[in-house]
């Protein structure tokens, strides 16, 4: 079975500042892993993913994640935040070749303060 | 390109009733996958449907059913209503010779039930 942590359920940073979300998965083959944004009242936007290959992948908007096997983890990054980013992150999980749906975690809410 | 569309956009049931959610995927895809995110939750996975029948379920009872048409279009059907199943459900999309199984969301249906 997956499943998927999200470490902090709230996060806060003043806007410019680094944003770090916490995501930790456990899955018993290789996974395919997924970052997700919702905003309010809207379904989840695709920010990046990690297939195979490079381990740090870039998405959209400036962020970008890091696959580390050793650690099962694959945090999200933005050097400088802007108010817009304020947003729900959900970290994802599903297994090579898909059919059984994606994991997620709880979801990370990003507050940036001006 | 069309992306995920979703109807209705809000619906208000009371317990017991019979609810029918809709769902066209994102053009070019044929795979659809739906679920629930209830308040403050990230989303979970109900079951997948590709070439028209339902590939893969998760941890849902029989009262949640689905179908989909040969447009590659889908409903989620949910008889019994009961008051936790307001939720906002989610329709996703992918190509099933993605063999990360990339998903692509809607805006979601927002399910009150009273």
């Amino acid at each position: 079975a997956q499943s998927v942590t999200q470490l902090g359920s709230h996060v806060s940073v003043s806007e410019g500042a680094l944003v770090l979300l916490r995501c930790n998965y456990s899955s018993s083959v290789p996974p395919y892993l997924f970052w997700y944004v919702q905003y309010p009242n809207q379904g989840l936007q695709l920010l990046l993913k990690y297939t195979t290959g490079a381990t740090l992948v870039k998405g959209i908007n400036g962020f970008e994640a890091e696959f580390k096997k050793s650690e099962t983890s694959f945090h999200l990054t933005k050097p400088s935040a802007h108010m817009s980013d304020a947003a729900e992150y959900f970290c994802a999980v599903s297994r090579t070749g898909g059919a059984d749906g994606l994991t997620f975690g709880k979801g990370t809410h990003l507050i940036i303060q001006p | 390109d069309a992306g995920v569309t979703q109807s209705p956009t809000h619906l208000i049931k009371t317990r017991g009733q019979q609810v029918t959610l809709r769902c066209s995927p994102k053009s070019g895809h044929d795979t659809v996958s739906w679920y629930q995110q209830a308040l403050g939750q990230g989303p979970q996975f109900i079951f997948q449907y590709y070439e028209e029948e339902e590939r893969q379920r998760g941890n849902f009872p029989d009262r949640f059913s689905g179908h989909q048409f040969p447009n590659y279009s889908s409903e989620l059907n949910v008889n019994a209503l009961l008051l936790g199943d307001s939720a906002l459900y989610l329709c996703a999309s992918s190509l099933s010779g993605d063999r990360t199984d990339t998903q692509y969301f809607g805006p979601g249906t927002r399910l009150t039930v009273l």
